[in-house]
């Protein structure tokens, strides 16, 4: 069966650091996958989604990065972070393409910039 | 592109009453309509979707939602709601063709002994 690894499940960095989160899926090949962030009150909002392996696409504008060295494998990335960049990222895989419709989401990693 | 709004950012609801959550979505052509639902501090699982046919869709947990494409709306419905049903609700909507889902900013249900 499929799993959907994701960490750190918790993570409190200051302001300038730099941030690693990752996220493996396993028991499929050549999943699509997604990096979203959850903000208080404001839904899922989708920021990069990679269909292979060196391929990122970025739905938002920021000073976070992505990258998906390995088929199974994706990367949330930022050299410095912002008060902003507070809140809880979650990792999704789907089948292409996503007809389908279902998300496979990991457990999620909520990040606290101070 | 596509879009999702949902009216209600909070619900309450006592055990045994029935649940009704509303979804509704923007999008030029027949579009992929999902309810997603997530426990707190979790990932988000899937409660049904709907893709074409019939506009009544049953999913896990006893939820079932209709389509109904004149009011362009996609809402959660539940005859009698169980204490575990307290959870967040995302609706979400997607293209076809595309690899992407718009998520609503989700509704919090909250249950009442």
């Amino acid at each position: 069966s499929q799993t959907i690894h994701q960490w750190p499940a918790t993570l409190v960095q200051p302001v300038g650091s730099p941030l690693s989160l990752e996220c493996t899926v396993e028991g499929t090949s050549n999943p699509n996958l997604y990096w979203y962030r959850q903000a208080a009150g404001r839904g899922l909002q989708l920021l990069f989604y990679s269909v292979g392996i060196g391929q990122i696409s970025s739905e938002v504008p920021q000073n976070l990065s992505a990258s998906r060295p390995q088929d199974r494998q994706f990367i949330l990335s930022s050299k410095k972070l912002l008060l902003s960049d507070s809140g809880f990222y979650l990792c999704a895989w789907s089948v292409p393409p996503v007809y389908t419709g279902e998300l496979f989401f990991g457990e999620g990693s909520r990040l606290t910039v101070l | 592109a596509q879009s999702v709004t949902q009216p209600d950012i909070h619900i309450t609801v006592s055990e045994g009453a029935s649940l009704e959550l509303r979804c509704n979505y923007s999008y030029g052509a027949t579009p992929y309509l999902f309810w997603y639902v997530q426990s707190p501090g979790q990932g988000l699982q899937l409660l049904l979707k709907y893709f074409s046919g019939d506009t009544l869709v049953q999913g896990i947990k006893g939820f079932e939602a209709e389509f109904k494409r004149s009011q362009s709306s996609f809402n959660l419905r539940k005859p009698s709601v169980h204490w575990s049903d307290a959870a967040e609700y995302f609706c979400a909507v997607g293209a076809g063709g595309d690899y992407k889902l718009s998520f609503g900013a989700g509704t919090t249900v909250t249950v009442r002994a």
